[in-house]
């Protein structure tokens, strides 16, 4: 089974620079998580869609960060412009309702690097 | 408050032994669910164990087993021989049911490394 793909693996960008990072979820799963993992702060939830609605986007950090979830199976977490802070490795994982125990499945991340 | 804490920055474990990764949790919802991950050197978060909070049962899967203390808000992940693949960061984390949600909140990992 396809498990959460995430692209690119790797970006290498300069400041100022747009950034978009994609997501394809588990097939039938309604829920998808953006996360961000740093040294410094650990595991953040940026934001999660449930049925492609964003319930929860406290996480995000500023107004340079969006996020969309056009359909069931494709997000996009974007970036303008770019900042060397937000150098991080970014993660997506769905999960589904019902069974409880469900865990999130994450994609492999993405490795940001904002010279 | 931390909802997960996990104390241990970084653990050693001798090839072939047990070794228990501590973490400690703080709801007030009686129904919850703790989970726990693996991350190696390579980078990806893999599901290792769940445990609910009205299982009456401790969790195993596998050589991976939970020492599930209610009363004490603890969720202990048990290593049974230890080999040198497990060497990785460990992530408790945990959800609560209360809001409808399923956001994990996660803890700030343990370092494990396994000895030959």
């Amino acid at each position: 089974d396809a498990g959460v793909i995430q692209s690119p693996r790797h970006e290498v960008t300069e400041m100022g620079q747009e950034v978009t990072l994609r997501c394809k979820p588990i097939s039938g799963h309604d829920y998808l998580f953006w996360y961000r993992q740093t040294m410094m702060r650990g595991l953040e939830l940026l934001i999660y869609f449930n049925n492609n609605v964003p319930i929860d986007d406290s996480g995000m950090p500023e107004d340079r960060f969006s996020a969309k979830m056009p359909n069931a199976s494709f997000s996009t977490l974007k970036i303008q412009p770019s900042e060397p802070r937000d150098s991080a490795v970014y993660f997506c994982a769905s999960s589904s309702t019902g069974e409880e125990g469900q865990p999130q499945h994450f994609g492999d991340g993405t490795r940001l690097s904002i010279l | 408050a931390q909802k997960i804490t996990q104390t241990q920055p970084g653990m050693f474990v001798q090839e072939k032994e047990a070794v228990t990764l501590d973490c400690t949790y703080d709801t007030s919802d009686p129904s919850y669910g703790l989970f726990w991950y693996k991350q190696p050197s390579s980078g990806e978060m893999i599901f290792l164990i769940y445990q609910g909070s009205y299982d009456q049962q401790n969790a195993t899967e596998g050589r991976y087993s939970l020492n599930f203390q209610k009363a004490r808000k603890s969720a202990n992940l048990v290593i049974s021989a230890s080999q040198l693949g497990d060497s990785a960061m460990y992530f408790c984390a945990m959800r609560e049911a209360e809001d409808s949600s399923y956001k994990l909140i996660f803890g700030s990992g343990t370092r494990l490394l396994v000895r030959p």
